[in-house]
C-alpha cells in the first residue's frame, strides 16, 4: 500500500525558513517523480515543484523559484522541500504527491500545514 | 501561463442524477488533462488522466472526454460519496496548472 507522510510544517515568521519532509513507502521510490502541491486555506490547488525519480531534474513554479528547493534522498525514500524567505502568501497545506507519470499525481499525502505570520 | 477555467462553480444535483462538469484551457493542451476529486478534509484523489483514462480503482460511472481546449467530466449517476470538489489539471505546458474547481453539492 502506497503511503506518503508529510511533516515539518508549522508557524514561522515572515522571512523565515522551514524544511518539509515526505516519507514514502509501498512503492519503489526512485522509479517515480514526486511533487509538492499546496492549497491555501479555502482555496484551490497550486503546483509548487516536481523532481524526477533520479533527482536529476527539477521543475519549480515561478511563485516560489529562488526561494523553495525540492530534493530527494532515494536511500531514505524521502522527499524534501526547503522553503526560505517565507511570505504570508505561502501559508497553505502542503501535499506531497507521487507521479503516475511525471505530471499526473496518483497518490497524495494528507498534507502538512505551513502558516507564515508574525 | 496556461489558464484553466471550470464551470459551473457550483453544481447542485440530486443523488442518482447525472452531473456534467466542464473545464476549458486558454490554449490547446491536446489530451494532457487530469481530473481530481477532493472531499472536505481530505487530499485530492486522481480520477481521470489523459482526458479519458480512468485511474486505478475509479468506478465506471466517472468518465472523461474532450481534447484541445474543451473537456468534460461526467458522473453518470451521482452517489452520496461523490459530493465533493472537482479540479481539472493540465500537464501539456509549464507551469502545471489547475482549474479553480467545481463544487458538486446535494440538491
Amino acid at each position: 500500500e502506497v503511503q506518503l507522510l508529510e511533516s515539518g510544517g508549522g508557524l514561522v515568521q515572515p522571512g523565515g525558513s522551514l524544511r518539509l519532509s515526505c516519507a514514502a513507502s509501498g512503492f519503489t521510490f526512485n522509479n517515480y517523480a514526486m511533487t509538492w502541491v499546496r492549497q491555501a486555506p479555502g482555496k484551490g490547488l497550486e503546483w509548487v515543484s516536481t523532481i524526477s525519480g533520479s533527482g536529476g531534474s527539477t521543475y519549480t513554479a515561478d511563485s516560489v523559484k529562488g526561494r523553495f528547493t525540492i530534493s530527494r534522498d532515494n536511500s531514505k525514500n524521502t522527499l524534501y522541500l526547503q522553503m526560505n524567505s517565507l511570505r504570508a502568501d505561502d501559508t497553505a497545506l502542503y501535499y506531497c504527491a507521487k507521479g503516475l507519470h511525471l505530471w499526473v499525481f496518483d497518490y497524495w499525502g494528507q498534507g502538512t500545514l505551513v502558516t507564515v505570520s508574525s | 501561463e496556461m489558464v484553466m477555467t471550470q464551470s459551473p462553480a457550483t453544481l447542485s444535483v440530486s443523488p442518482g442524477e447525472r452531473a456534467t462538469l466542464s473545464c476549458r484551457a486558454s490554449q490547446s493542451v491536446s489530451t494532457n488533462l487530469a481530473w481530481y476529486q477532493q472531499k472536505p478534509g481530505q487530499a485530492p484523489r486522481l480520477l481521470i488522466y489523459d482526458a479519458s483514462t480512468r485511474a486505478t480503482g475509479i468506478p465506471a460511472w466517472f468518465s472523461g472526454s474532450g481534447s484541445e481546449t474543451e473537456f468534460t467530466l461526467t458522473i453518470s449517476s451521482l452517489q452520496s460519496e461523490d459530493f465533493a470538489v472537482y479540479y481539472c489539471q493540465q500537464y501539456n505546458n509549464w507551469p502545471l496548472t489547475f482549474g479553480p474547481g467545481t463544487k458538486v453539492d446535494i440538491k
